[in-house]
Formats: C-alpha cells, sequence, structure tokens
C-alpha cells in the first residue's frame, strides 16, 4: 500500500491567516509517462461527505475558492489556505490515485480557528 | 447532476453480513467506475473497493475475502455486501464515483451523503 501521512494531525490558525497541510506519501505519485501526480484533496465538514477541493495535486476544482491552492510533486505536497475564513473549518484529507491497490487517505488534519 | 444515495439497514448482528445499495440519480451508471469508502466514528477514510458498470470489481485487500460489490445497470444501483462483520466495521458508508469515465485511477466526485451502520447485538 501507498502510505499517506499528513501533519499537523490539528492546526489552529486566526481568520484571515495563512493555513497549511502537508502530505507525504511513502512512493511517488508522479507518472513520468504524463508527469502528472495523482493526488488529491478533500473538505470534509461535521456530518457531511468529504467534498472535493483539488486533483493532480494542484487543479482547483470548479466552485472551490481560489485561497485554496495545491502543490508538490512526487512524495511531498501541500494544501494552502491563503487567508482563513469561519467556513473552512473542517478535517481535511489527501488522497493518491496512482494505484487502486487500494486507494489510499491520509489520516486527516483537522483544521481550527484560533 | 449527479447524486447519490445510500440505502440499508443501520444495525447489523455480530457475524451477519451487512448490506447497503447506492442508487445514482441524474446520470446514467454507465462508463464510470463506482466506489464504497467508509469511515468509523472520529476516524479517517477507507477504501473498500469498486465497480465498473460492466461489472468488473477491485476491492482493498484488507477486507478482500469479505467483500462483494456488484452493480444492477436496469435500476442504475450498485450495492455492497461485507460478511462476517464484527464491531470493527461500524462506520459511516459512503458510495462515490470515480470522477472520470472509463478512467480506473480517479478521485472521488461525487459522493452520497453517508449512511451509518452499527454493528451490536
Amino acid at each position: 500500500d501507498i502510505v499517506m501521512t499528513q501533519s499537523p494531525d490539528s492546526l489552529a490558525v486566526s481568520l484571515g491567516e495563512r493555513a497549511t497541510i502537508n502530505c507525504k506519501s511513502s512512493q511517488s505519485v508522479l507518472y513520468s509517462s504524463n508527469n502528472k501526480n495523482y493526488l488529491a484533496w478533500y473538505q470534509q465538514k461535521a456530518g457531511k461527505p468529504p467534498k472535493l477541493l483539488i486533483y493532480w495535486a494542484s487543479t482547483r476544482e470548479s466552485g472551490v475558492p481560489d485561497r485554496f491552492s495545491g502543490s508538490g510533486s512526487g512524495t511531498d505536497f501541500t494544501l494552502t489556505i491563503s487567508s482563513l475564513q469561519a467556513e473552512d473549518v473542517a478535517v481535511y484529507y489527501c488522497q493518491q490515485y496512482y494505484t487502486t491497490l487500494p486507494y489510499t487517505f491520509g489520516q486527516g488534519t483537522k483544521l481550527e480557528i484560533k | 447532476q449527479v447524486q447519490l444515495q445510500e440505502s440499508g439497514p443501520g444495525l447489523v448482528k455480530p457475524s451477519e453480513t451487512l448490506s447497503l445499495t447506492c442508487t445514482v440519480s441524474g446520470g446514467s451508471i454507465s462508463s464510470y467506475y463506482w466506489s464504497w469508502i467508509r469511515q468509523p466514528p472520529g476516524k479517517g477514510l477507507e477504501w473498500i473497493g469498486y465497480i465498473y458498470y460492466s461489472g468488473g470489481t477491485n476491492y482493498n485487500p484488507s477486507l478482500k475475502s469479505r467483500v462483494t460489490i456488484s452493480v444492477d445497470t436496469s435500476k442504475n444501483q450498485f450495492s455492497l455486501n461485507l460478511s462476517s462483520v464484527t464491531a470493527a466495521d461500524t462506520a459511516v458508508y459512503y458510495c462515490a464515483r470515480g470522477s472520470r469515465a472509463a478512467a480506473v485511477l480517479n478521485w472521488f466526485d461525487p459522493w452520497g451523503q453517508g449512511t451509518l451502520v452499527t454493528v451490536s447485538s
């Protein structure tokens, strides 16, 4: 299995400040044939299903505010919220889809307001 | 827009089989991969397995011996059976679609709202 490890497990950030969540994979999720990183980010609010934010490591899903951005390549990835809003309180997960044997998620990062 | 809805019993006895169905509305089940994903209370996400609309399947090795996923294209539904359940199988079960048609390597979008299944006698 590709193990996805997120850091930190929890994070408290002041409104309007930057929030940064890291995700590290146990092996590269970059396909050399197309130079794409097979990495997605989701936001999960309490009592709701996960919501897709980012795919291909840095492509923002339609309708997702541009304060959310993804970066990184190979084994190290970052989700950045440039200016934290109250509605961004949630748990954030990364997911690799480089292999289906099996698909795997990070353990989640809980984001709160300081 | 495509919507998914899980249905099935919310309580299952230990050693019995958990059975859930996901109904797809607003679009066809054809040409996509359809997954089951679960989340124990207060914990993270675990992919259970997927089925292609034509019937091909792939399961998480950690659950493979107990999982069967099937599809009924005439009803635009796919289903999950998980046998010999224990308390460790208590979770919210989500159905989700692989986002890209005919592509096996996928992120998940959209998701159903999820259904809590509790394993208890």
